[in-house]
């Protein structure tokens, strides 16, 4: 069965400091993977995904993630973060295995302080 | 601009009292979903609809129902069933296909009276 993994359920950083946020995953079939920001009181938005081609996808507000099959991991990174990317971040996965389910993770917490 | 909308963004229960949340898209997405979302537990799905007229249940049913009878509405009912309903309700939706990410509304907050 799919099962996604958030190791981290806060990560408090300091603004213009590098973050990563860990995601990894168990599939024994082909993914697609995806990663959200969630605002508070809001709903999920879709930050960026990998589908297939280049392992490293990114945003455009600054985020990357590297797809990485033999670790089966996908760690969303940014080099500088701001104030404004405090928020919580989910790491989804879909595969072909024939299901019309998304398995999320549980969540990390990114709170960037002044 | 297309999107999901939901509504109320703040609904209340009071004990043995069905309520019905609504979820309207205009992104002429076939597939759509509900999710509840408790703290620390990331979202859990309740209902998934592929086609009109068509749905299947999620990971935690029990205590909720849906209907699809338009492309563009796929509401939820939380019967009195569902002893702990007190939570933040996500609709999305999304095209068919494996590699089609999900859209998301701006959820309903559930409380109990």
């Amino acid at each position: 069965a799919q099962s996604v993994t958030q190791l981290d359920s806060q990560v408090p950083v300091f603004e213009e400091a590098p973050v990563e946020l860990r995601c990894n995953y168990s599939s024994s079939v082909s993914v697609y993977l995806f990663w959200y920001v969630q605002y508070p009181n809001q709903g999920l938005q879709l930050l960026l995904k990998y589908l297939s081609g280049s392992t490293l996808v990114e945003s455009i507000n600054g985020f990357e993630a590297e797809f990485n099959k033999s670790q089966t991991s996908f760690h969303l990174r940014k080099p500088s973060v701001h104030i404004s990317d405090t928020a919580e971040y989910f790491c989804a996965v879909r595969d072909t295995s024939g299901t019309y389910k998304y398995i999320f993770g549980t969540g990390t917490r990114l709170k960037v302080l002044a | 601009d297309g999107g999901i909308t939901q509504s109320p963004k703040y609904l209340f229960r009071k004990e043995g009292q069905n309520v019905t949340l609504s979820c309207e898209q205009n992104l002429n997405h076939d597939a759509m979903y509900w999710y509840r979302q408790d703290p620390g537990q990331g979202l859990r799905l309740i209902y998934y609809s592929q086609i009109v007229n068509d749905f299947q249940k999620g990971d935690i049913a029990e205590g909720y129902s849906v209907s699809r009878e338009k492309k563009e509405s796929f509401p939820l009912t939380v019967t009195s069933a569902q002893k702990n309903p007190t939570a933040f309700y996500l609709c999305a939706s999304s095209q068919q296909g494996f590699n089609q990410p999900q859209h998301f509304g701006d959820g309903t907050r559930l409380s109990i009276l």
